[in-house]
């Protein structure tokens, strides 16, 4: 069973078009991170959510962390080629840094 | 600087070889981690290096032996590795590891690494 799971786990859509990446646990999270993985590189951080109900904005990404901090929702406006990649989300609940089950994204031009 | 490096980027190696990969920061961060990473999976924690100390080993077979030489460097030793060993390794460093405290982590872009 993993900690951290999300949802779908592979996504293909048309460019211009919108998306949501869940990430959910039946554990309590102080903060969620989310990374984006692009083939053949390491994960690049995008996003630390901390506050419960908390919503980031990064250009057309929007990012919210849940109201009990059990989970967390990655919101993409217009998708374009460029946000194709593996998506991730990550926290620490206890002594260990654990990442979610990953999301593939694929954007058709 | 928030770069993390790591070198060599590709290596092949035989199964009966012995090789090495290196990390190294310069955000004077003190912690750590190698994770191994199959395609289209999320990484999997190997180790975790604290303060220089080997703080967390997630059962990784003995062919793989870290070193912290200090607190910029890290590498990965790797001696008899298996077909199945085959995958992109990836360092990465955090501020520090403390219980409860989700740091951001930095990762370099990988070594990917071919067992033949």
């Amino acid at each position: 069973t993993q900690l951290l799971e999300q949802s779908p786990q592979f996504l293909s859509i048309q460019e211009g078009e919108n998306l949501t990446v869940y990430c959910n646990s039946s554990s309590v999270f102080s903060s969620l991170q989310w990374y984006r993985q692009e083939p053949g590189e390491g994960p690049v951080l995008l996003v630390t959510v901390v506050t419960g109900g908390e919503v980031k904005k990064l250009k057309r990404l929007t990012f919210q962390f849940g109201d009990a901090r059990k989970d967390s929702s990655l919101h993409i406006t217009a998708a374009q080629p460029g946000d194709t990649g593996l998506y991730l989300c990550a926290g620490t609940p206890g002594n260990q840094f654990y990442f979610g089950t990953g999301t593939s994204l694929t954007v058709i031009p | 600087d928030t770069e993390v490096t790591q070198t060599p980027k590709h290596l092949v190696m035989g199964m009966t070889n012995k090789k090495s990969l290196k990390c190294e920061q310069h955000m004077g961060h003190r912690a750590m981690y190698w994770y191994k990473q199959k395609a289209k999976k999320p990484p999997e924690l190997m180790f975790v290096y604290s303060y220089e100390k080997l703080s967390i080993n997630e059962s990784v077979p003995s062919r793989f032996s870290p070193e912290c030489p200090n607190s910029s460097l890290l590498n990965l030793h790797l001696h008899a590795l298996q077909p199945e060993d085959s995958a992109l390794y990836l360092c990465a460093s955090s501020q520090a590891l403390r219980r409860e405290v989700s740091y951001e982590q930095y990762f370099g872009p990988g070594t990917r690494l071919t067992v033949t």
